[in-house]
């Protein structure tokens, strides 16, 4: 079945280090995002990437890093420089830029519990 | 990104009762997506609506799109307890979607 995977699933990180989360789609998606949740908020958007080789900041980028060297994965680098890491975030992908003439939308995955202790 | 808020923030009713959260912009949308995230899980996709006036319909759930195109609300009849999770909404643009604060349903029998 096609998807996005996101692992792990939980993680635990120690202040001041860097720690990568993965994503991994086989939708044949051309775009993806990261997405970060805090508890009771809503998403707030870190990077996204259109095609291969190309990503742009969101909101919230400060403290992430991203690269895009296949078209099915987006890893997310949450650095030391992120102030406040413990979250839950979120990757998704779609066939590309949203279209009037089109009813479909972001596919997640099941996202990645952060926290740092 | 776009900014929208949504209305209630939270709302609690009994299986049966009918719910709406509303989500409203100042500027207007070029579209705007519905999302549910259930507790513990991720976001799913519900529907997409793009021209002024427009309605759209899933089972017992209604989406519409304001005239003005700055609004919009989810109505759902006759709540079941598998309705519970989060809604969001989330207008985009061609490269990205903002996504709402959502409401939060929960559903009592």
């Amino acid at each position: 079945d096609g998807g996005i995977t996101q692992s792990p699933k939980y993680l635990f990180r120690k202040e001041g280090q860097n720690v990568t989360l993965s994503c991994e789609q086989n939708l044949n998606h051309d775009a993806m995002y990261w997405y970060r949740q805090d508890p009771g908020q809503g998403l707030r958007l870190i990077y996204y990437s259109q095609i291969v080789n190309d990503f742009q900041k969101g909101d919230i980028a400060e403290g992430y890093s991203v690269s895009r060297e296949k078209k099915e994965s987006f890893p997310l680098t949450v650095t030391s420089a992120q102030k406040n890491p413990t979250a839950f975030y979120l990757c998704a992908s779609s066939m590309g830029p949203v279209r009037v003439t089109t009813n479909y939308g972001y596919t997640f995955g099941s996202g990645t519990r952060l926290t740092v202790v | 990104g776009q900014q929208v808020m949504q209305i209630p923030q939270y709302q609690h009713v009994q299986e049966g009762e009918d719910f709406t959260t509303y989500c409203n912009s100042s500027t207007t949308l070029s579209n705007i997506q519905w999302y549910k995230q259930r507790p513990g899980g991720h976001p799913v996709f519900l529907i997409q609506l793009v021209k002024s006036g427009e309605v759209k319909k899933q089972k017992r759930l209604t989406f519409q799109f304001g005239e003005a195109k700055k609004n919009s609300s989810l109505h759902i009849t006759a709540t079941q307890t598998t309705d519970v999770g989060t809604y969001f909404c989330a207008p985009g643009t061609a490269s990205k979607l903002t996504f709402g604060t959502g409401t939060r349903l929960q559903v009592t029998l």
